[in-house]
């Protein structure tokens, strides 16, 4: 079945440091890839998607690429700020279903 | 905007009681609405997806009749989950879908630690 694999964290850095989170996939077909970002005390929110192959979703300094020849979808960011510090989770809807698939979830802590 | 909140934030039971967690889409309409289970270090698990007026569609390995989800209103879900038992601890997340906008969106509750004794 679909699923995403994360890099396990923590990830500690920091500040003004670059970051990778590293994410892969298996799906069937062609599916919508998404990232999330969970703050403390704070529900799931959508950090950037894309859709199809070679997209590149971005936001808030975050970064990162569909790619489809080795199925992945890191999330990279330049310059990681202490408010950054959050959960970070992977995630993918379409191929066999149309649900959203979680990675286990990432954990960056940002140090001044 | 597009708010969701979930009621209690945590919650502490005894085995063999009922616990009951409020699901509230607090500035739009959702006419379906998601749980999550998730657990330490793993990620969020698909329990079951609710809409509005009609049955909740499990995922298969969930029980229906131990995690009962009521979608009574286009703003309101919750998961009641009866006869607690301490395997049943765990971090509940549920989210909602607007009934207008963008299928892609789902917006995310804080979740509900719950603890059974």
């Amino acid at each position: 079945g679909d699923s995403v694999t994360q890099m396990e964290g923590p990830v500690t850095l920091s500040e003004e440091a670059f970051l990778t989170i590293n994410c892969t996939y298996t799906a069937t077909g062609y599916p919508s890839l998404f990232w999330y970002v969970q703050y403390p005390g704070e529900g799931l929110q959508l950090l950037l998607k894309a859709t199809k192959a070679d997209d590149k979703g971005s936001n808030k300094g975050f970064e990162a690429t569909y790619r489809k020849e080795t199925t992945s979808f890191h999330l990279e960011k330049g310059s990681v700020q202490v408010s950054d510090s959050a959960v970070y989770f992977c995630a993918l809807r379409g191929g066999a279903t149309n649900k959203l698939i979680f990675g286990t979830g990432t954990l960056l802590a940002v140090q001044p | 905007g597009a708010v969701v909140s979930q009621h209690p934030s945590w919650v502490i039971c005894k085995s063999g009681t009922s616990v009951k967690i409020e699901c509230r889409s607090l500035d739009f309409q959702a006419t379906t609405m998601f749980w999550y289970r998730q657990f330490p270090k793993q990620s969020l698990m698909l329990m079951a997806t609710s809409n509005e007026g009609s049955k909740a569609t499990y995922e298969q390995g969930v029980e229906k009749d131990k995690f009962l989800i009521n979608h009574a209103s286009l703003t309101l879900s919750t998961l009641t989950v009866t006869s607690a038992h301490p395997e049943d601890s765990s971090f509940y997340i549920c989210s909602a879908r607007p009934s207008r906008g963008s299928t892609y969106e789902q917006y995310f509750g804080p979740g509900t630690r719950l603890t059974v004794t």
